[in-house]
């Protein structure tokens, strides 16, 4: 079955602890994508990935890193995490025609 | 002017009813032009892409109108079900495969 997973699928955690949230997908696609989804702002994208070690900024990549070691993983990084970093994160495979397919989210809460 | 705006709603609409949504871009040059559904505290899920010659999957109908830089999805025949968020998603010109802007979405709300 074609999926994205991402893990953990819901983290509590406090400013300044590091976190990793993994993100692998199975349908071999070369570009994957972050996202984080807040209230009145909808979906805005973190970081993207063209292919195994090439990765561009999306409209707000502050304080988030990312790296395509692998072309099936793909994940975020917050190295130092502030509480505006609250919100729900989604991970996203993009097919050759553009369809994008989202991992099930991340809910991350940043004391 | 924001590059994908679209009311967002909520459309409350009974079983049965005929609903519409338009969504406007800002960026002429913009190649690839999807619908996307989620629902409450789920991720997104592609509805269907949309074509210059609009295009239509059972109930729902897409359009494309480059000349005023707006698509629409329209829903027949309403169903329960088809509450959701309704997200429209434009590729920029000059944007890769990965970069995609979202709009903020509009909610749909059928009722018995």
């Amino acid at each position: 079955e074609a999926q994205v997973t991402q893990n953990p699928r819901y983290l509590i955690t406090v400013t300044g602890k590091k976190l990793t949230v993994t993100c692998s997908q199975n349908m071999n696609h070369e570009y994957m994508s972050w996202y984080r989804q807040d209230p009145g702002l909808g979906l805005r994208q973190i970081y993207y990935s063209m292919n195994v070690e090439v990765t561009d900024k999306g409209d707000v990549p502050e304080g988030y890193k990312v790296s395509r070691k692998e072309k099936r993983n793909f994940p975020l990084i917050l190295e130092s995490p502030s509480p505006n970093q609250t919100s729900l994160y989604f991970c996203a495979s993009i097919s050759s025609s553009r369809s994008q397919y989202f991992g099930p989210g991340t809910r991350l809460l940043v004391l | 002017r924001k590059e994908v705006e679209q009311d967002p709603g909520p459309f409350n609409v009974p079983e049965g009813a005929t609903v519409a949504f338009n969504c406007t871009y800002s960026n002429s040059a913009s190649q690839s032009f999807f619908w996307y559904r989620q629902d409450c505290r789920k991720e997104p899920k592609l509805l269907m892409s949309v074509y210059s010659s609009g295009n239509e999957d059972g109930r729902f109908t897409a359009q494309l109108n480059r000349a005023s830089q707006y698509i629409s999805l329209l829903i027949r025949d309403s169903k329960l079900s088809d509450s959701a968020t309704y997200l429209c998603v434009v590729t920029p010109y000059g944007g890769s495969q990965g970069n995609l802007i979202f709009g903020k979405g509009t909610k749909l709300s059928v009722k018995p």
